[in-house]
């Protein structure tokens, strides 16, 4: 069964503490691993999307990596404005012609100035 | 240029009551997402639409609950006969064709039974 789990469930961290949050997946075929920001009362807003092993992406304070089995969402000298919970999520690779999305739980992320 | 658009944001239902979700996708989005986030979980996918048909309704409970995308207007969830445990936040998001851009959300719709 397809699964998405992320860790830690919350982070709390000063200003500019550098961190990294944990994505792990199991997935028959991985088509694309996907990362969002949501803030309390709205919808998820996208960061990035990885598609193989080795790949990483960059936007502002963020960094996206993945392996095989993971990946990493690093945050470099956050701001109280990063504080939301990030979240990850999959798409397998398979027959058919479903786009959906396999969703982790989150890591809520609260960055005290 | 609007986002994803969903109306209302918030419904409150008596348990037997029918609950309609809207949703509009982002202009030149023909693909449809429904997803639910029930306190404590993660988005759970419900069904995946393009006009006028639905394409995967796997994560959709059997009975109850329903889905369209018309050819004019907008997506509706539909939920008949709503008890407490339909309670929960229930996000539309729309892409263009495959999700590699990644979804568009809207803010999503909470509904509460009472």
């Amino acid at each position: 069964e397809d699964q998405v789990t992320q860790s830690p469930e919350a982070l709390r961290l000063q200003e500019g503490e550098s961190s990294s949050l944990n994505c792990s997946y199991t997935v028959s075929g991985l088509r694309g691993l996907f990362w969002y920001r949501q803030d309390p009362g709205k919808g998820p807003e996208f960061l990035f999307t990885l598609y193989s092993a080795g790949e990483e992406k960059e936007k502002e304070r963020l960094k996206a990596t993945l392996t095989k089995k993971e990946s990493f969402l690093h945050i470099t000298a956050p701001k109280p404005e990063d504080s939301a919970t990030y979240l990850c999520a999959v798409q397998a690779r398979r027959g058919g012609a479903t786009n959906k999305l396999i969703f982790g739980t989150g890591t809520l992320l609260a960055v005290q100035p | 240029n609007a986002g994803v658009m969903q109306n209302p944001r918030h419904l409150v239902r008596r348990r037997g009551q029918e609950a309609r979700l809207r949703c509009s996708p982002m202009k030149g989005h023909s693909h449809v997402y429904w997803y639910r986030q029930l306190p404590e979980e993660g988005l759970k996918f419900m069904v995946y639409l393009q006009k006028e048909n639905i394409i995967d309704e796997s994560g959709m409970p059997k009975e109850r609950f329903s889905a369209e995308f018309p050819k004019e207007g907008p997506s509706i969830l539909r939920i008949q006969q709503v008890v407490r445990g339909d309670s929960a936040a229930y996000f539309c998001a729309s892409s263009p064709g495959t999700v590699n851009y990644g979804y568009t959300f809207g803010s999503g719709t909470r509904l509460t039974v009472v």
